[in-house]
């Protein structure tokens, strides 16, 4: 079955650390997306990234990095320089083909991030 | 271009009344899907759509009945609320070529008493 794991539950950090937030997924499928979405405390979700299960490229987008290994199953996501307004809860999913047509998203149970000034 | 918008944003039920959850999105987007996120949890799909008339169900569908009349609404309805059911309802929608493109409303916070 589709599973993510982000075995972090609370990461409390203080402001200019870097901080790496863990995600471990499991799927039978052999294409597949994963994503990260952040969602702070006026509880929208934002879309941070969406990788291709072909591409083990690891990306940078200013101060978020993602590495992505399939062969450990893991798609962590790193922030360096920490700021307060990182603070926030990371979700990390995965794709999941539905029956009927459509793509459904498994998520994680989440990791709550707490920088600190 | 409003994206997916979400009606109400917050609402409290007693325990066995009904309401409906209204979805809207105008980027005529094929498929649309409702989740719900419970404390310390990701989000988890009740059931979706892939076209006006069509619905399926989801991972935790029991105690929720959907429609999709119309190809831009997507209703999340509930016919007797139940304490379980409080949480967070999440509204998305996609488009038939790119299913993982995923856009998403603000969410209903719904508290059922």
């Amino acid at each position: 079955a589709q599973k993510v794991t982000q075995a972090q539950t609370e990461i409390s950090v203080v402001e200019k650390e870097d901080v790496t937030l863990d995600c471990v997924y499991e799927t039978r499928d052999t294409t597949y997306y994963l994503f990260w979405y952040k969602q702070p405390p006026s509880g929208e979700l934002v879309f941070l990234i969406r990788r291709n299960s072909f591409d083990e490229q690891n990306e940078i987008s200013g101060r978020y990095s993602w590495n992505f290994q399939k062969s450990t199953s893991s798609f962590n996501f790193t922030i360096t320089a920490s700021q307060v307004v990182d603070s926030a809860v990371y979700f990390c999913a995965l794709s999941e083909a539905l029956d009927q047509a459509g793509t459904a998203l498994i998520f994680g149970k989440g990791t709550t991030l707490s920088v600190s000034s | 271009n409003a994206g997916v918008t979400q009606t109400p944003k917050f609402r409290v039920l007693k325990t066995g009344q009904s309401m409906t959850l209204l979805c809207a999105q105008d980027m005529n987007h094929e498929y649309m899907y409702w989740y719900r996120q419970d404390p310390g949890m990701g989000l988890r799909l009740i059931h979706y759509s892939v076209g006006e008339g069509t619905t399926a169900k989801g991972e935790v569908p029991d105690g929720y009945n959907v429609s999709r009349l119309k190809k831009q609404n997507f209703l999340l309805g509930l016919e007797s609320a139940a304490p379980s059911q409080t949480s967070v309802y999440f509204c998305a929608s996609s488009y038939r070529g790119n299913p993982y493109e995923q856009y998403f409303g603000p969410g209903t916070r719904l508290t059922v008493t």
